[in-house]
């Protein structure tokens, strides 16, 4: 069974580099046929995509953070991470770290509890 | 800008059915299979519909999706208090080459 665990800072000032970890369980994150994808969820807010992995090295990114975001894989720790620079307010939120396989017969969907990020002076 | 539309609110009694509908565009719902998640309090967001309209594994035969054209919907029947929360529909937008999340849906059991 697919386990996800976020790990990082929860306190952040403005301008400075949101760095979050997720480690995996119960499989590889260098399966060719799983996708990794990071999704934060603002107070108040709705869920919001970030950005995904896939074991390729291919990423994809919200248009919206794409400037600031990167999202990157370390298969020594069976990890993968998301590091957002010069954040601002408007990123505090709750963040998700997420492991999805999909096929015609059978879907594994794992999300981390999530890591609480605030940003603030 | 993709957006994709949700109703903010649905409601009913116990045992009642409830549609969410999921509103979108070409570029995302009438380019590709909907999922749909249900996020309750203090917990992760959980997978209740893939590829339209499958469950997987452990998800209740309560819960059915069907997408049509541009739009989606997720049926709730049986109604349970434990239903009681937030529903997303999600999609890949080849536009913005990126998953979308609907605007969210919340259930309350009256």
């Amino acid at each position: 069974q697919l386990q996800l665990q976020e790990s990082g800072p929860g306190l952040l000032k403005p301008s400075e580099t949101l760095s979050l970890t997720c480690s995996v369980s119960g499989g590889s994150i260098s399966s060719s046929s799983h996708y990794w994808a990071w999704v934060r969820q603002p107070p108040g807010k709705g869920l919001e995509w970030i950005g995904s992995i896939y074991y390729s090295g291919t990423t994809y990114y919200t248009p919206s953070l794409k400037s600031r975001v990167t999202i990157f894989v370390d298969t020594s720790k069976n990890q993968f991470s998301l590091k957002l620079n010069s954040v601002t307010a408007a990123d505090t939120a709750l963040y998700y770290c997420q492991g999805s396989y999909y096929d015609s017969t059978q879907a594994i969907d794992s999300w981390g509890q999530g890591s609480l990020v605030i940003v603030s002076s | 800008q993709s957006v994709v539309t949700q109703p903010p609110s649905a409601s009913g009694t116990p045992g009642q059915r409830v549609t969410i509908s999921c509103s979108g565009s070409t570029s995302n719902i009438g380019n590709g299979y909907v999922y749909w998640y249900q996020h309750l309090p203090g917990t992760a967001p959980k997978l209740l519909i893939y590829r339209n309209n499958q469950r997987p594994s452990g998800v209740p035969d309560r819960f059915s999706g069907s997408k049509s054209g541009t739009s989606a919907s997720l049926a709730i029947s049986g109604l349970r208090s434990e239903d009681e929360g937030d529903y997303y529909c999600a999609a890949w937008d080849v536009s913005l080459s990126g998953r979308i999340f609907g605007t969210g849906t919340k259930v309350t059991v009256l």
